[in-house]
């Protein structure tokens, strides 16, 4: 079965555009997480959708990232406008039904870089 | 909130020997400790987790330890391999790992041939 994808590998932006990052996570999955690392931190939890809607956002930092999953299949992280902290490798993952503790698969993050 | 810290940053042991790393976290209510392993350019894979009723568990050369009481867990590889180097990261959730994970700041393992 296909892992969970994630584009752009790269996104490198001036402060003040926008981006947005899609992860399409393994078929069947209910659950779908953001999660983000700051160069030599922790990697950080940002969200918890469970099909389409969002179970828990506590993490994330501001209004300027909104983050969808409509239909509860892939999901959009977008961050408008982006500012130079944002900088960082954001993870997605996935996991199957809502209860369930068999881990989750992650994949291989976008790297975003604001100049 | 959870917080779980972890030692040390970066670890350099020489191939065959053996390695632990260790977590501790502050939520009495976790009870869900995932270990994951991450290659260069690659995201974080789950190696091992255990659960609040366990104290130990083991996978071939990877085994996990948790001291409730103590508020602590450590991964453990033996006969390290050139393949073992990557970073590391424990994680602590207190709904099972159904709900968002708390992260250590991850630890380097280097494996010297």
């Amino acid at each position: 079965e296909a892992g969970v994808t994630q584009f752009p590998s790269h996104s490198v932006i001036e402060k003040g555009q926008t981006v947005t990052l899609r992860c399409d996570p393994i078929s069947g999955h209910d659950n779908l997480y953001w999660y983000r690392r700051v160069m030599g931190k922790e990697i950080k939890f940002l969200l918890h959708f469970v099909k389409e809607s969002k179970q828990d956002e506590s993490g994330m930092p501001n209004n300027r990232f909104l983050a969808e999953r409509t239909g509860g299949t892939y999901s959009t992280l977008k961050v408008q406008p982006a500012e130079l902290e944002d900088s960082g490798v954001y993870f997605c993952a996935s996991s199957q039904d809502w209860g369930r503790t068999d881990g989750y698969t992650f994949g291989s993050g976008t790297r975003l870089t604001v100049v | 909130g959870e917080n779980v810290e972890q030692h040390p940053s970066t670890l350099s042991v020489q191939e065959g020997d053996s390695a632990v790393i260790k977590c501790t976290y502050s939520d009495s209510a976790s009870n869900y400790f995932p270990w994951y392993k991450q290659e260069l350019g690659k995201g974080p894979q789950l190696i091992i987790d255990i659960r609040s009723n366990v104290g130990e568990k083991k996978d071939q050369r990877i085994a996990v330890t948790l001291n409730k009481t103590a508020k602590h867990f450590s991964l453990h590889i033996t006969e390290t391999q050139p393949e073992d180097s990557a970073v590391y990261f424990c994680a602590a959730s207190p709904g099972g790992g159904a709900d968002g994970l708390t992260f250590g700041k991850g630890t380097h393992l280097i494996i010297q041939p």
